[in-house]
């Protein structure tokens, strides 16, 4: 079965710290994977995605991700962590041909200043 | 211009009563969904709809029924409602192709009294 595993339920981190948020899915086929976040009292928005091509991919607010298919993994990094980057961060990978998202349970982000 | 609008954003009512959420999207994508975020954060799909037709019904009580008059709303209705419901109500929209991320309102939240 489709699974989305995020191991961290929270993370705190200092501001200008690196940070790392992991995913791990299982999945038969090819996944497309995705990182969301969600600030408090928002909706979720797209930071980045992965369908094929290049395993390191760019998102927005300075985030990118590297797909790993020996690891299952599709890790969220940013070098320097602002104050404003405290959120919710979503992994879900698109599963079946109706692109139903499996998604993982969250890594709640606090960043000290 | 929202992209992906929810209303009421808040909505407090008394068990028992009956509720509707709406949803709009003017992205032209084919694809909208309902989830239902609960207080640990965890996002669950209840319903997906493709160009008016229902595609994915998770398994969700029958209180809760799914409208779609045209593929650019996707509304909900709650009978009954029960204090488990309450809760983050999200309405979604993707396009057609299995590559395209999904687009998410800013939420409804939901607190029944």
């Amino acid at each position: 079965a489709q699974s989305v595993t995020q191991p961290d339920i929270h993370i705190t981190v200092s501001e200008g710290a690196s940070l790392e948020l992991r995913c791990n899915y299982s999945y038969g086929a090819t996944p497309y994977l995705f990182w969301y976040v969600q600030s408090p009292g928002q909706g979720l928005q797209l930071l980045l995605k992965y369908f094929s091509g290049d395993t390191l991919v760019q998102g927005i607010k300075g985030f990118e991700a590297e797909f790993k298919r020996s690891q299952s993994s599709f890790n969220l990094r940013k070098p320097s962590v602002h104050w404003s980057d405290a959120a919710e961060y979503f992994c879900a990978v698109g599963a079946g041909n109706n692109r139903k998202l499996i998604w993982g349970l969250g890594t709640s982000l606090a960043v000290n200043p | 211009d929202t992209a992906v609008s929810q209303t009421p954003k808040y909505l407090v009512t008394q068990m028992g009563n009956d509720k509707s959420i709406k949803c709009e999207q003017n992205l032209g994508h084919d694809t909208m969904y309902w989830y239902k975020q609960d207080s640990k954060k965890f996002l669950k799909i209840m319903f997906s709809y493709n160009n008016k037709e229902l595609i994915i019904n998770e398994t969700v009580p029958n209180r809760f029924s799914p409208k779609s008059p045209d593929k650019a709303h996707l509304n909900l209705h709650i009978n009954s409602l029960e204090l488990g419901d309450s809760a983050v109500y999200f309405c979604a929209s993707q396009a057609g192709g299995t590559n395209t991320e999904a687009f998410f309102g800013q939420g409804t939240r939901l607190t029944v009294v």
